[in-house]
């Protein structure tokens, strides 16, 4: 089956701490995104990346890194630079030839800083 | 910049009621509409989209038309079911960018009773 896969499910990170999250997609998308979502925010944009090798930030970068050495892994490091990193982050990838616009979702990873 | 407004939750309705989240958005040109929704500790799962003006999407009994004239994509089902319980996200990518980041709104939670 096709999909995307991140990994935790759940995390738990104490203060101070660096942390990765995993995401990876079989779907063999070139464009891949971190998405953080906090109760009542709506979903919005740390980074992205449309091809390997290369990334942007979006929105809300600071405090976390990515990299994007291989096409279907995209990595997201949460540092002890971001001051509020509990939250929901999700991953997603978009690139069906015939559908450029349609992302597609991993199941997301719960983070919790204690 | 681009951005997507859409009515604020919760929404309750009993089970067979008829269902409109309203959703309205700025932007240049032509942008593409989405509907996400997001299961309880899931991620999201696209549920229907538009490209163009008066573009009608549907799927799973769910319907929301393209409005240029209003600048909306309202989403409505004649009757839900509880299992169409969910939080709800409006989107857009703006005009000629596919393959960039989505632009949500904040979300509506949706819960129907039997």
């Amino acid at each position: 089956d096709g999909g995307i896969t991140q990994s935790p499910k759940y995390l738990f990170r104490k203060e101070g701490q660096n942390v990765t999250l995993s995401c990876e997609q079989n779907l063999n998308h070139d464009a891949m995104y971190w998405y953080r979502q906090d109760p009542g925010q709506g979903l919005r944009l740390i980074y992205y990346s449309q091809i390997v090798n290369d990334f942007q930030k979006g929105d809300i970068a600071e405090g976390y890194s990515v990299s994007r050495e291989k096409k279907e892994s995209f990595p997201l490091t949460v540092t002890s630079a971001q001051k509020n990193p509990t939250a929901f982050y999700l991953c997603a990838s978009n690139g069906d030839r015939g559908r450029p616009d349609t992302q597609y979702f991993g199941p997301g990873t719960r983070l919790t800083v204690l | 910049g681009d951005s997507v407004t859409q009515m604020e939750g919760p929404v309750t309705l009993s089970e067979e009621a008829c269902l409109t989240i309203n959703c309205t958005y700025t932007a240049t040109g032509y942008p593409s509409l989405f509907w996400y929704v997001q299961y309880p500790g899931e991620g999201l799962q696209l549920l229907l989209k538009a490209t163009k003006a008066d573009d009608k999407g549907s799927n799973k009994g769910f319907e929301a038309t393209y409005r240029k004239e209003t600048t909306s994509f309202h989403l409505e089902k004649g009757s839900v079911q509880v299992s169409d319980s969910a939080v709800y996200f409006c989107a857009l990518i703006p005009a000629n960018q596919a393959g960039t980041a989505l632009i949500f709104g904040k979300g509506t939670t949706l819960s129907v009773s039997s």
